[in-house]
């Protein structure tokens, strides 16, 4: 079993859409959660960190469930830019800050 | 700039050749990282140095991979006796510190193709 696993997609979807991401994760000592956004043939960038308590930055909305071990990202009003491959991170146990990538969930945005 | 650095961008190497990438981390950041990534996969965890500490080797596939972080700033990974496998792009990180949640910044890659 992955460490990280997410839906592959791709999930194509209309500019004004809400589209949900899930991701599962399988080391309940993972501490620290994160979403990445990936554009084609680009490095990864951080879209936003993930909390217990929920977070939201303008339209995206990350959630995080420790007992499922189950991260969210939610889009809403898709604009034609958020296009991309969405990648759900974790921290490795070990206590320091080695990141563990799932493959990525893409996202296509049309007109 | 002031970001991570990477170099070559780009590398087309013969099966059985050796290659050397370089990733010139962002100043002050003490943790470096390194990952792979083949055509469509995901970000694969290959090692990672923490200012004079012993590296986090677990993540090279093979004793053909090594990478040495030189004066705790510049690395060098090395591919030796290199297969078409080991096609994909590199990525090397860097971050302030290694506690869980400092950001880690990514250059933009070396693209190994092995022929």
């Amino acid at each position: 079993r992955k460490e990280v696993e997410q839906d592959p997609g791709p999930f194509n979807v209309p500019e004004g859409a809400t589209v949900a991401f899930n991701c599962t994760y399988s080391n309940s000592a993972s501490q620290s959660f994160f979403w990445y956004r990936q554009d084609c043939r680009k490095e990864p960038k951080l879209l936003m960190s993930v909390y217990s308590s929920g977070n939201e930055d303008g339209r995206f909305t990350a959630q995080l469930n420790r007992a499922s071990q189950y991260i969210s990202l939610l889009i809403r009003d898709s604009k034609l830019s958020d296009s991309a491959t969405y990648l759900c991170v974790v921290t490795a146990s070990g206590g320091y800050n080695k990141l563990i990538f799932g493959a990525g969930t893409r996202l296509a945005v049309h007109p | 700039g002031a970001g991570v650095s990477q170099s070559p961008s780009n590398k087309v190497t013969e099966k059985g050749k050796d290659v050397e990438l370089r990733c010139d981390p962002i100043s002050g950041h003490t943790a470096l990282y390194w990952y792979r990534q083949s055509l469509g996969q995901g970000l694969e965890f290959l090692i990672y140095f923490q200012g004079n500490s012993a590296p986090d080797k677990s993540g090279l596939p093979s004793d053909r991979f090594s990478a040495e972080r030189t004066g705790g700033s510049v690395s060098t990974l090395t591919i030796q006796r290199t297969q078409q496998e080991d096609s994909a792009v590199y990525l090397c990180a860097s971050s302030f510190g290694a506690q869980p949640g400092n950001t880690i910044y990514f250059g933009e890659g070396s693209w190994l193709t092995v022929v």
